[in-house]
């Protein structure tokens, strides 16, 4: 079983849904960072959460400790956030490594 | 700032040639790393390095040499080239200083194709 676990691997929204992205993990963490990457390639940082909630804009980030659960929101969806969305931990144990997941394939049409 | 600087964008290898990806960051970051990607696969870690003259391996460390003789910089070697080291290399830094974990800052990418 993976260490990171997103849900689901491909979604496909119309312009203007509520979006989310699910990350359960199985270890004890410190850190989990939510990235996208673009048909480009190119990754960035979205947010980093080691507690509680985090918004930017129209995207929302929340995590759950106990239950090792993460979602990624997207409010008002648009064509310009279809994008693979990764989530990523940093293990307690091993504060110097990430694990990913193997990302969630967002489309929006228009 | 430029961020993180990754070259070449692309490479094409015969089998058994050796190649460096470079990997720089003008962030004065500790902590860099590289990773491969592959389909239906997360990122993997292959090395990381804590600051200059540290290097430690990551999942996938066969077949990749690293070095860290500043902290500006961080190269990739494939020493012999195999085709299953194609893939989509990335590179990325972050910070160590304080208590809190800081974010990662990604370089473009390397697709690299061995035949």
């Amino acid at each position: 079983k993976n260490e990171v676990e997103q849900s689901p691997q491909n979604l496909t929204a119309q312009e203007g849904e509520f979006i989310t992205i699910n990350c359960s993990y199985s270890v004890g963490i410190s850190a989990l960072h939510w990235l996208q990457q673009h048909p480009g390639g190119g990754i960035v940082s979205l947010f980093m959460l080691s507690s509680g909630k985090k918004k930017h804009g129209r995207l929302i980030a929340t995590i759950n400790i106990q239950e090792k659960h993460s979602s990624l929101h997207i409010t008002a969806s648009h064509p310009r956030d279809s994008a693979v969305y990764i989530c990523a931990v940093r293990s307690s144990g091993s504060a110097r490594q990430l694990t990913f997941g193997s990302g969630t394939q967002l489309t929006v049409l228009p | 700032n430029a961020g993180v600087t990754q070259t070449p964008k692309f490479q094409v290898l015969k089998t058994g040639q050796s190649m460096t990806l470079q990997c720089a960051q003008d962030m004065n970051h500790e902590y860099m790393s590289w990773y491969r990607q592959d389909p239906g696969m997360g990122l993997r870690l292959i090395h990381y390095s804590v600051g200059a003259g540290i290097t430690d391996q990551g999942e996938v460390p066969n077949g990749y040499n690293v070095s860290r003789s500043t902290t500006e910089d961080f190269p990739l070697r494939l020493l012999s080239a195999a085709p299953s080291q194609t893939s989509v290399y990335f590179c990325a830094s972050s910070s160590l200083r304080g208590r809190h974990n800081s974010p990662l800052h990604f370089g473009n990418g390397t697709r690299l194709t061995v035949t």
